[in-house]
This record gives structure tokens, C-alpha cells and sequence, in this order.
């Protein structure tokens, strides 16, 4: 199995473009999160989902979108990318809530110049 | 706002010392709490799970304690080995919400361990 993979792994953007980030999950998990991690913060929520089609804010949402189409896939959009988003981004998913564990992609590393 | 704070920041000890890392928690109200391990560059490896209504979890060298009560937790190595450096983070979720809103985490425990 896979497991979480996060797409891509490496991205450097001039400030004002946009990008996607995908994750894909193949354990048929039901909830999935983004969250991003920054020296001396750790790690934060960006916005989760708790199902198809479901989306909610964590705690740091601004300047990102999201969708969930399909069960396995949870997109994270940038639509005008800012020096204050280049950071490690990461997913994760679990199958109920977070009674179980939490498993995480490899992370995708985003600069902003 | 839950806040979680993990002591040491850092911590270097030679091979074959057994070690404890520390977590504390603002709010007791939590739905579990688990430790991670994150080597760098990569992602994070969940290690030990702890059930809201649980006490301790074990995992061969590893063992976790949890009281709710005074917000703290603590991950036990033993017996260190040099493969066991690496980020250890702790991380809880809110009774509220089912866990569902996803985990509060620590800044984490930079841990090396000397050959």
C-alpha cells in the first residue's frame, strides 16, 4: 500500500501565482487533514475534511482553499501564493475521526520568492 | 485555545541511557493523545496512541503514560540507541468535537543519541 502521497514534493513560486497540492490516500480513510509545519511553530491546521464532499477551517486557513470530490483525494489550492506560505506542508488521514491513528505523507516543501 | 508545550526542546545523551520526554496540555478535555516521531525531511510516524480513559500505552522500548488530570504526559525510552534520534512530538485532540477537528501538537523533542 501507499499509503498518503502528497504531490509535489518540491515547488518554488513567484509571489502571486497559484498552485495545487494533492494527497491521495488508498486506505479508504474518511477523515484527512492539511496541515502545515514552520520552525519554531510546529505543526498547524490548515483545514480538514471529515468526509466526501465535506470541508471545514483549522486553525491557520487563510490564503488556502480546498476541495473534496472524491473520498480519496484532498486538494490544497493556493490562489495567490505569499513569501509568509513557503513552509512544509503536510497530509494526513485517519478512518474515524482521530480515535485511531493519524497516518502523514512525506510532505510537500513550498517556497514562496 | 488548547496548547500543548513538550520539555526538553532538545536533548543529546549517549547510547544506552534510558530517557523520558515530557508533554503537558492546557485543557484536560481531550479525546487521545498520541506521540510521533519525525526523522528529517520526511513525514510523521505515529508511535503510541493513548486513550482519553486509558493510562499507559507500550510499544517494545517504548512506553507512554498519560494523566489527564494534570495535563502531562510522558513517552519512556529505553535503553537508547542511536537510531532512535530524531523529532518526537506529542499531539492531542478536544473531547468536544470527537477528535474530529483533528490534533493540537508540541513543538517536539529534537532527541540525539551518541554512539
Amino acid at each position: 500500500n501507499a499509503g498518503v502521497t502528497q504531490t509535489p514534493k518540491f515547488r518554488v513560486l513567484k509571489t502571486g501565482q497559484s498552485m495545487t497540492l494533492l494527497c491521495a490516500q488508498d486506505m479508504n480513510h474518511e477523515y484527512m487533514y492539511w496541515y502545515r509545519q514552520d520552525p519554531g511553530m510546529g505543526l498547524r491546521l490548515i483545514h480538514y475534511s471529515v468526509g466526501e464532499g465535506t470541508t471545514a477551517k483549522g486553525e491557520v486557513p487563510d490564503g488556502y482553499n480546498v476541495s473534496r470530490l472524491k473520498k480519496q483525494n484532498f486538494l490544497l489550492g493556493l490562489e495567490s501564493a505569499a513569501p509568509s506560505q513557503t513552509s512544509v506542508y503536510f497530509c494526513a488521514s485517519t478512518p474515524e475521526s482521530v480515535s485511531g491513528e493519524l497516518f502523514f505523507g512525506e510532505g510537500s516543501r513550498l517556497t514562496v520568492l | 485555545k488548547q496548547e500543548v508545550t513538550q520539555i526538553p526542546a532538545a536533548l543529546s545523551v549517549p547510547e544506552g541511557e534510558n530517557l523520558v520526554l515530557n508533554c503537558s496540555f492546557t485543557d484536560s478535555a481531550i479525546y487521545n493523545l498520541q506521540w510521533f516521531r519525525q526523522d528529517p525531511g520526511k513525514g510523521l510516524t505515529s508511535l503510541l496512541l493513548i486513550q482519553s480513559s486509558q493510562r499507559e500505552q507500550t510499544s517494545g522500548r517504548l512506553n507512554a503514560s498519560l494523566d489527564k488530570s494534570s495535563g502531562r504526559s510522558t513517552l519512556y525510552i529505553a535503553a537508547s540507541q542511536p537510531g532512535d534520534s530524531a523529532t518526537y512530538l506529542c499531539a492531542v485532540s478536544l473531547a468536544i468535537t470527537g477528535g474530529a477537528d483533528g490534533l493540537t501538537f508540541g513543538k517536539g523533542t529534537h532527541l540525539i543519541i551518541q554512539p
